[in-house]
């Protein structure tokens, strides 16, 4: 079945400095999803990417979707302590659920 | 518009004993899906509805989990027994349709066996 991958696992850095995290899935998606999880929260959407090669900004946050639809990433830049939290992405399966990578869990140090 | 609502928030039990938990989603939204997330892991589907009907439940242990949603609207997902594996935070979440949409979560229920 379907599989979503996400590196790295951890990432530690000092505010004002960037930040990315990669993910690949094992199949061609329709459409693959971001979501955030802040430290003993839930889930909370970012945003959802569609098109082959798409980016999308929201403020700091850049996201990119693969040329094949098979890969994406997100990027963060000059990074602040209101980012710490778990970032996942999340691609359909055939039933439309979604499958979650294990996410990269990002840590700021002011 | 409220979030989806989750009932209880923590629940500690011993094994072989039976819990149950609720949700209600947000208004409107027709799917609805359990998650069971373990710790330092991501979310991982155990049934989604559409409606009052199950669309995916290939991931849900049948012979000790089990899941309604009556009326199309809340719905209630037990464990009968309990297992030390099973502790981990389950998430409620609905969406207007399948994974074409976003998903909104709610608050989550953790859930300790002993």
């Amino acid at each position: 079945g379907q599989q979503v991958m996400q590196i790295p696992q951890y990432q530690h850095v000092q505010e004002g400095e960037d930040f990315t995290t990669y993910c690949n899935s094992s199949t061609t998606l329709s459409n693959i999803q971001w979501y955030k999880q802040r430290p003993g929260g839930h889930p909370v959407f970012l945003i959802q990417l569609v098109k082959s090669g798409e980016v999308k900004k929201q403020k700091r946050l850049t996201f990119q979707f693969g040329e094949a639809k098979k890969n994406s990433s997100l990027h963060i830049t000059a990074t602040q302590t209101t980012d710490v939290g778990t970032y996942f992405c999340a691609g359909p399966n055939s039933g439309y659920a979604l499958n979650f990578g294990k996410g990269t869990s990002l840590l700021v140090t002011p | 518009e409220a979030g989806v609502a989750q009932s209880p928030r923590y629940k500690i039990i011993e094994k072989r004993q039976s819990v149950a938990f609720w949700c209600n989603p947000i208004s409107g939204h027709a799917t609805l899906y359990w998650y069971q997330q373990i710790l330092g892991q991501g979310p991982k589907l155990l049934i989604q509805f559409q409606n009052n009907g199950v669309v995916d439940d290939s991931q849900l242990p049948k012979d000790r989990f089990s899941a309604e949603r009556l009326k199309g609207v809340d719905s209630t997902l037990k464990i009968q027994p309990a297992k030390l594996e099973d502790s981990a935070v389950y998430l409620c979440a609905s969406s207007r349709a399948g994974g074409q949409y976003e998903q909104y979560f709610g608050p989550g229920t953790r859930l300790t066996v002993t």
